[in-house]
C-alpha cells in the first residue's frame, strides 16, 4: 500500500524555467493539498481539491497553478519558477476536506537558483 | 496575527518528564483540532485528534481543548529521546472554506 506518492523527490531548477510536481494516491480519498514548508513557517497551503473536478487558493497561491487529473492524482506547476519558491513541498490527501486526519507524501525539495 | 500560534521553541525536557506543547487559533469557528509529529527530513504523522472540549488521552499522550481559550495543548508523558521531533498543531478553519491550517510547529528535544 503506497499511501501517497510524489515525484520527484529533488528538483534543481533555473529561475525562469518551468516544471510539474505530481502526486498520486491510493486510498481512494476524495480530497488532496499542496503545501509548502519553508523553516520557522510550518506547513502553508498552496491549493487543495476538496473532490475531483473541484480546485480552490489556499494560502500562497501565486505563481502555482494545479490540476487535479482524476481522483487519484493531483499536479503542481510551477510555469515561471522563482527563488522564492525554494522549498520542500508536501501532497496530502484526506477522505474530505473536514475529515481532518491528512496522509503526507514523502516530500519534493525544490531549489531555484 | 496567525491564524495558527504556536512556541517555534526549542522545547527541551529530560527523558522521563512531561512536555507541554501549546497552540493558539484565531477562527472562532473551528471545530476540528490535530497534531501532527515530523522528524527531521520527514513527512507530518498524524498522532492525536480532537474535536470537543476537554482532555483525549492515547497512550502517553494527552490533547486538551478549551474553545472558549481557543487553546489546545499536547501533553507527552515519560517523554523519551524518540519524542524528539517538530510537533505541528493544525486546525480546520471553517470560515471561507473548509481547509487544514498549520501552525509553525514546536521543536521538542528529549534528553536522554
Amino acid at each position: 500500500n503506497a499511501g501517497v506518492t510524489q515525484t520527484p523527490k529533488f528538483q534543481v531548477l533555473k529561475t525562469g524555467q518551468s516544471m510539474t510536481l505530481q502526486c498520486a494516491q491510493d486510498m481512494n480519498h476524495n480530497s488532496m493539498y499542496w503545501y509548502r514548508q519553508d523553516p520557522g513557517m510550518g506547513l502553508r497551503l498552496i491549493y487543495y481539491s476538496a473532490s475531483e473536478g473541484t480546485t480552490d487558493k489556499g494560502e500562497v497561491p501565486n505563481g502555482y497553478n494545479v490540476s487535479r487529473l482524476n481522483k487519484r492524482e493531483f499536479s503542481l506547476r510551477l510555469e515561471s519558477a522563482a527563488p522564492s519558491q525554494t522549498s520542500v513541498y508536501f501532497c496530502a490527501s484526506s477522505v474530505s476536506r473536514n475529515t481532518g486526519e491528512l496522509f503526507f507524501g514523502e516530500g519534493s525539495r525544490l531549489t531555484v537558483l | 496575527q496567525k491564524e495558527v500560534e504556536q512556541n517555534s521553541g526549542p522545547l527541551s525536557v529530560p527523558e522521563g518528564a512531561i512536555a507541554s506543547l501549546n497552540c493558539t487559533y484565531s477562527d472562532r469557528g473551528s471545530q476540528s483540532f490535530f497534531w501532527y509529529r515530523q522528524y527531521s527530513g520527514k513527512s507530518p504523522e498524524l498522532i492525536m485528534s480532537i474535536y470537543s472540549n476537554g482532555d483525549k488521552e492515547d497512550g502517553r499522550f494527552t490533547a486538551q481543548l478549551n474553545k472558549a481559550s481557543q487553546y489546545v495543548s499536547l501533553l507527552i508523558r515519560d517523554s523519551q529521546p524518540s519524542d524528539s521531533a517538530t510537533y505541528l498543531c493544525a486546525v480546520i478553519r471553517h470560515t471561507g472554506g473548509f481547509k487544514t491550517i498549520f501552525g509553525a510547529g514546536t521543536r521538542l528535544f528529549v534528553k536522554a
